[in-house]
């Protein structure tokens, strides 16, 4: 079955640790998303790609970071410079950038203890 | 402002109910509107795209007002299955914005 897939699930941290966030798509979607939830509040765009080696940031890029070496693969670290990084991560793809059909991983959701 | 605003509910109603609510966006140039569903601590699902002139899928149905700057989502005859919370996803200048949701509880 084609789809995105995402982990880990969940992910605990120490303050001043990096971690990083794994998405894999088989869809041969050539653009791929990471948004950050948080309670009350709409989907943020951290960063996106729409096509490999090549990725913009989004609203909320401060303290993380990416890279897009495969069609793949999109993933995604949370730095230690992120003050505020418990969150639901998503990450998503699309056919083309900017359409709205967006094609979700089941999430990531870390905790900074 | 925020780009796209919801009522945040919940809307708790019996099974059968019909219940409606509404999205209202801020960029008049907004070019396409969506409503996704999310389930408890899971990813958004597409629901629906909203066209110009409403269309229904099912139970659902979805009316975009341009004027105004609001769409709406409305279920009938509502399922135990329903209970969700719907975002409204707004295209503008080839950006997405999400709303915070609103959530829906339909009860036995």
């Amino acid at each position: 079955d084609g789809g995105i897939t995402q982990s880990p699930k969940y992910l605990f941290r120490k303050e001043g640790q990096n971690v990083t966030l794994s998405c894999e798509q088989n869809l041969n979607h050539d653009a791929m998303y990471w948004y950050r939830q948080d309670p009350g509040q709409g989907l943020r765009l951290i960063y996106y790609s729409q096509i490999v080696n090549d990725f913009q940031k989004g609203d909320i890029a401060e303290g993380y970071s990416v890279s897009r070496e495969k069609k793949e693969s999109f993933p995604l670290t949370v730095t230690s410079a992120q003050k505020n990084p418990t969150a639901f991560y998503l990450c998503a793809s699309s056919i083309l950038e900017g359409t709205g059909e967006l094609f979700f991983g089941e999430g990531s959701r870390l905790t900074v203890l | 402002r925020k780009e796209v605003e919801q009522d945040p509910g919940p809307f708790n109603v019996p099974e059968g109910a019909t219940v409606a609510f509404n999205c209202t966006y801020s960029n008049s140039a907004s070019q396409s509107f969506f409503w996704y569903r999310q389930d408890c601590r899971k990813e958004p699902k597409l629901l629906m795209s909203v066209y110009s002139s409403g269309n229904e899928d099912g139970r659902f149905t979805a009316q975009l007002n341009r004027a105004s700057q609001y769409i709406s989502l409305l279920i009938r005859d509502s399922k135990l299955s329903d209970s969700a919370t719907y975002l409204c996803v707004v295209n503008g200048d080839y950006k997405l914005s999400f709303g915070a949701g609103t959530t829906v509880t339909v009860r036995a």
